[in-house]
């Protein structure tokens, strides 16, 4: 069974530029969570997917930032524009229906992503 | 609110035990331990819920005290794959919003030696 998979795995862009990152979950996971890890610093939350729809948005740090996950497929988090505190590793995790296997989550490798 | 995690950092030689804590100071449903090694994904090893039930790891073991909200991950007869950082993920909610929605520690740094 293929993992959670993300791509690009690095992506160094300028600031002010646009950003589009990436993630399939596992096949049948209903549940797709994005976070991000700043360089030093924890693993944070940023939102919660159910399906194609927003379940938790309450880690997105501002409206540059906008996630989508079109069909309950997929999804895909844009950075516009991006700034330079927008670095940072961006994980994808994905999990099976509510309380089916404990809600353990899958990780994805993460995208790299570098604002200069 | 960020569990905490103790300590920062250990350095073990094959074959030494080690214990990482993670704290919160609001009431857990859930704690999630992963390790991850660098560039690459964190991987799961336990879940332990409120209650008592868990999930993992053969060769890991962890503990729940759900009256501190603290949990414990064990790591016992250590070997060099054991080396990463170990993150601990606090869930708050069973049910409402916020189900699964993880708030992770800092991050423990294992080193494994020969």
């Amino acid at each position: 069974e293929a993992g959670v998979t993300q791509f690009p795995s690095h992506s160094v862009i300028e600031k002010g530029q646009t950003v589009t990152l990436r993630c399939d979950p596992i096949s049948g996971h209903d549940n797709l969570y994005w976070y991000r890890r700043v360089m030093g610093k924890e693993i944070k939350f940023l939102l919660h997917f159910v399906k194609e729809s927003k379940q938790d948005e309450s880690g997105m740090p501002n409206n540059r930032f906008l996630a989508e996950r079109t069909g309950g497929t997929y999804s895909t988090l844009k950075v516009q524009p991006a700034e330079l505190e927008d670095s940072g590793v961006y994980f994808c995790a994905s999990s099976q229906g509510r309380r089916v296997t404990y809600n353990e989550q899958f990780f994805g490798p993460g995208t790299r992503l570098t604002v200069l | 609110q960020q569990p905490v995690q103790s300590p920062q950092a250990v350095i073990l030689r094959e074959g030494e035990d080690a214990v990482i804590n993670c704290s919160s100071s609001k009431a857990l449903y859930s704690v999630h331990w992963y390790r991850q090694k660098h560039g690459e994904a964190p991987v799961f090893l336990m879940i332990l819920l409120k209650g008592g039930e868990q999930k993992g790891h053969e060769k890991i073991s962890a503990s729940f005290n759900e009256k501190k909200q603290q949990s414990s991950l064990y790591l016992t007869a250590s070997q060099l794959s054991y080396s990463g950082t170990y993150f601990c993920g606090t869930e708050r909610n069973a049910g409402g919003t916020s189900y699964g929605k993880l708030t992770f520690g800092q991050g423990t740094i294992l080193t494994v030696h020969p």
